[in-house]
């Protein structure tokens, strides 16, 4: 079993539309990151999370630490959001940071 | 640079030989982490800098595998004696300390023949 899991793998969404991506983890953490990688291009990170709610522009991510849960939400998507989204969360006691396999997202016009 | 300099961008080697990455963090950044993305495969963490040192070794895949920073800014990554199970791109990021948002560099293509 991953230390992450996210859900969707894959998400076809029309133009406009309220995204959600999940992710849950096993481990105690310390950080939990949500990065963007675009087709071909780099990865940026989008947000690092250790309790509460975070909003930049059109994107939310929230994480509920007891129940060891995050989403990302994406508000009025674009085909710009088109893109892998990774959750990535840093253990807590230790220095081992575990990845989630990604959520392919496509946005279409 | 205003980012993270990562060089080569791309390199490609003969099995058997050592090969090095460079990663320039952005100034400041004390926590400094190598990453790996092998085809088809999530991102794999290698291992991470506080300043110079580099607490937790164990996501290094092999003994080939080494990386040092120092003047706590730029950090290299060696491979010796490459495989082709090594191809990746191997990413480099850094961040203001442990914990905060972390930025990446574009990457080093590494492909093994």
């Amino acid at each position: 079993k991953n230390e992450v899991e996210q859900s969707p793998q894959n998400l076809t969404a029309q133009e406009g539309e309220f995204i959600t991506i999940n992710c849950s983890y096993s481990v105690g953490i310390s950080a939990l990151h949500w990065l963007q990688q675009h087709p071909g291009g780099g990865i940026v990170s989008l947000f690092m999370l250790s309790s509460g709610k975070k909003k930049h522009g059109r994107l939310i991510a929230t994480i509920n630490i007891q129940e060891k849960h995050s989403s990302l939400h994406i508000t009025a998507s674009h085909p710009r959001d088109s893109a892998v989204y990774i959750c990535a969360v840093k253990e807590g006691t230790g220095n081992q940071f575990y990845f989630g396999t990604g959520t392919s997202l496509t946005v279409i016009p | 640079g205003a980012g993270v300099s990562q060089s080569p961008s791309n390199k490609v080697t003969e099995k058997g030989k050592d090969v090095e990455l460079r990663c320039d963090p952005i100034s400041g950044h004390t926590a400094l982490y190598w990453y790996r993305q092998s085809l088809g495969q999530g991102l794999e963490f290698l291992i991470y800098f506080q300043g110079n040192s580099a607490p937790d070794k164990s996501g290094l895949p092999s003994d080939r595998f080494s990386a040092e920073r120092t003047g706590g800014s730029v950090s290299t990554l060696t491979i010796q004696r490459t495989q082709q199970e090594d191809s990746a791109v191997y990413l480099c990021a850094s961040s203001l300390g442990l914990g905060t948002g972390a930025f990446f560099g574009q990457g080093t293509r590494l492909t093994v023949v």
